[in-house]
């Protein structure tokens, strides 16, 4: 059974760190994977998508890594802002169905 | 319309109660996947459409959920004899092919309370 995991599920930096969001994975047998974001009582919005063969992507202050290898992958969020405060949600996509992380809620203090 | 869209936006009902839950994927997208937000348990997968077929319904809780979809387009999600336990924020996704290229757009969710 397919399991994701995010770590950390908390996370508070001051304006301007660049940050790391961690997500791992037991079946490396996805089609891939995707990074969405969260914001309080709302829907989701996809961030990011990275396909099982691809390696990155990217999208302006954002840098997402897949290595299926190890069943991990991460986002990067380069000079955080206030606006970046949401809970961060990784997905695997198994072909009909994305299995989801608990998510890593992110505060941005200015 | 350019989004995914959900109605009612919340609903509150008596326990005991039928629910229907609709959803109006993005115009052209084949496929279409239905999910459950609730405090406890995250986000969890419920049923997924290709077309109006459901090639995948695991994710269905019990008997009571069930879900169709007509011609290629809107959706419904039905609760029969509703629980307190269903409560919990009802999302809807549609993509385009339901391929692995493919990203994942989410309605705003339906907001579900159960009395």
């Amino acid at each position: 059974k397919q399991e994701v995991t995010q770590i950390p599920a908390a996370l508070s930096v001051p304006e301007g760190e660049n940050l790391v969001l961690n997500c791992s994975f037991t079946d490396s047998a996805i089609y891939n994977l995707q990074w969405f974001r969260q914001d309080p009582g709302k829907g989701l919005t996809s961030l990011l998508l990275i396909q099982s063969s691809q390696r990155e992507q990217t999208s302006g202050r954002l840098n997402a890594s897949l290595d299926k290898s190890s069943g991990r992958s991460t986002l990067y969020i380069a000079a955080s802002q206030p606006g970046d405060s949401a809970t961060y949600l990784c997905a695997v996509y198994l072909g009909g169905k994305l299995i989801f992380g608990q998510g890593t809620e992110l505060s941005v203090k200015p | 319309g350019a989004g995914v869209s959900q109605s009612p936006s919340n609903k509150v009902t008596e326990k005991g109660k039928d629910v229907e839950l609709r959803c109006d994927p993005i115009s052209g997208h084949t496929a279409l996947y239905w999910y459950r937000q609730s405090l406890g348990q995250g986000l969890e997968f419920l049923i997924y459409f290709q077309g109006n077929s459901a090639p995948d319904k695991s994710g269905l809780p019990s008997d009571r959920f069930s879900a169709e979809r007509t011609g290629g387009s809107v959706s419904t999600l039905t609760i029969q004899r509703t629980q307190q336990e269903d409560s919990a924020v009802y999302l809807c996704a549609s993509s385009l092919t339901g391929g692995g290229a493919d990203t994942q757009y989410f309605g705003p969710g339906t907001r579900l309370t159960v009395l």
